[in-house]
């Protein structure tokens, strides 16, 4: 059964118009990242939240913002989708990661 | 000092030949350190890991040997099939002070490729 699961699997946003990524997770873990993974990189933390408490990167641009209502699932802003942040989108809890949301930027 | 140095970068294998895949770090903090295997279009998924305090893990094919002196530890796959074809990232993490969350440094991944 899949524990961290993230919706949409695939989207597709213009440039400059704001997209909210989803993840829920089943395993009622504190802990829940957000990654950025672009092609042939290792993924990269944007931020995390433990419990209600959010933890930003230093390096994360201001145009990712994320939301966590409570302990199963979490959001993540990007309030002007650039070219550059075309990118698999990574949800995880603890050492469990989703499948990836695909972001594409048109 | 956060870094987590990942060799080789590509690596492909005869099928039943053994997967070698090598990583070191700097920070004597880190106390735990899984590999991820990942495959296209997939997110990342916990293969094995390691604490510091052993030098070898095995879980079926799959052994992590540790050094912890040199600092270093790697992935060994044994009897490599072409469905082990993908991407390995090794990682290291510090447990947070109370109340904050462990935190994962990445090696730069190898992509495995193994022939059939």
């Amino acid at each position: 059964d899949a524990m961290v699961i993230q919706n949409p699997r695939y989207q597709v946003t213009q440039f400059g118009k704001p997209v909210t990524l989803s993840c829920s997770q089943t395993l009622n873990h504190n802990v829940m990242y957000w990654y950025q993974q672009k092609s042939s990189q290792a993924p990269k933390l944007l931020f995390h939240y433990y419990d209600k408490d959010f933890n930003n990167e230093a390096d994360t641009p201001d145009n990712f913002q994320s939301r966590r209502p409570n302990t199963s699932f979490c959001f993540l802003d990007i309030r002007s989708p650039g070219l550059g942040d075309a990118a698999m989108y990574l949800c995880a809890t603890e050492q469990f990661f989703g499948p990836g949301t695909r972001l594409t930027v048109l | 000092q956060q870094q987590v140095k990942q060799s080789p970068q590509s690596l492909i294998v005869q099928k039943g030949g053994i997967s070698i895949i090598n990583c070191a770090y700097e920070n004597t903090a880190f106390d735990y350190f899984p590999w991820y295997q990942q495959f296209p279009g997939k997110g990342p998924a916990l293969l094995i890991a390691i604490r510091p305090d052993v030098s070898e893990k095995k879980e079926g094919r799959f052994t992590i040997s540790f050094n912890k002196s040199a600092k270093q530890f790697s992935l060994h796959i044994m009897d490599s099939q072409p469905g082990d074809s993908a991407t390995y990232f090794c990682a290291a993490s510090i447990k947070g002070a109370s109340g904050s969350a462990r935190q994962l440094t990445f090696g730069s991944g190898t992509q495995l490729t193994v022939l059939p």
